[in-house]
């Protein structure tokens, strides 16, 4: 089992519609969780973190957190062409160590 | 403020060659971190440094792969002798804050 799963995509919502995007992690003592944007043939942008169960939002951007499940999300609302881009889930690792554990990313295409 | 910079953008090499990366940090970031992303897969933690100092080195593949951090500025990556496994995107990331890290543009390696 990987540690952290993500669908690959790509997944297309049409322009000003709800996109979401989904992340299991296997660590259950992980605490903390990111999401991360790259576009094409850029860096990886940390767009969202959330570290307590529900909800966080930030703009159209709304992570959701469910530990008991070991579950993450991100919701775009209102989702535009310049959001498709690719979504990695993120998962620190444990041991006091800085290291992230990243998913294989989900690619969002926003249709116009 | 400028931002993480990895040089060169691409490298093309023979099997077997030596090839040096090199990563900029955000100034004043203690922590310089490598990552690889293969093509396909999952961006992979390679090792972290905290100013000069080695803090985990878990995810070095083998001793082909050589990190430096002299001074606690510049890092560089060196990988010889170079295999065509090697070939990926090397993204370089610096953080200040616990796990807020920000990345590179990252280095593309072709490995022929």
């Amino acid at each position: 089992q990987k540690e952290v799963e993500q669908n690959s995509g790509p997944l297309s919502v049409p322009e000003g519609a709800i996109a979401s995007l989904n992340c299991t992690y296997s660590d259950r003592g992980s605490q903390s969780f990111f999401w991360y944007r790259q576009y094409s043939g850029k860096s990886p942008e940390l767009i969202m973190s959330i570290y307590s169960n529900g909800d966080k939002e930030d703009g159209r951007f709304t992570a959701q957190l469910n530990k008991a499940s070991q579950y993450v999300s991100l919701l775009i609302r209102d989702s535009q062409p310049s959001d498709s881009a690719t979504y990695l889930c993120a998962v620190p690792g444990g041991g006091g160590y800085q290291k992230v554990t990243f998913g294989i990313g989900t690619k969002l295409q926003v249709i116009p | 403020e400028a931002g993480v910079t990895q040089f060169p953008s691409h490298s093309v090499i023979e099997k077997g060659q030596t090839v040096t990366l090199r990563c900029d940090p955000i100034s004043g970031h203690d922590n310089l971190y490598w990552y690889r992303r293969v093509m396909g897969k999952e961006i992979k933690f390679l090792l972290h440094f905290v100013k000069e100092s080695k803090q985990d080195e878990s995810g070095m593949p083998n001793n082909r792969f050589l990190a430096e951090r002299t001074g606690g500025t510049y890092s560089t990556l060196k990988v010889q002798p170079a295999e065509l496994e090697d070939s990926g995107v090397y993204f370089c990331a610096s953080s200040q804050v616990i796990y807020e890290q920000f990345f590179g543009p990252g280095t593309r390696l072709t490995v022929l």
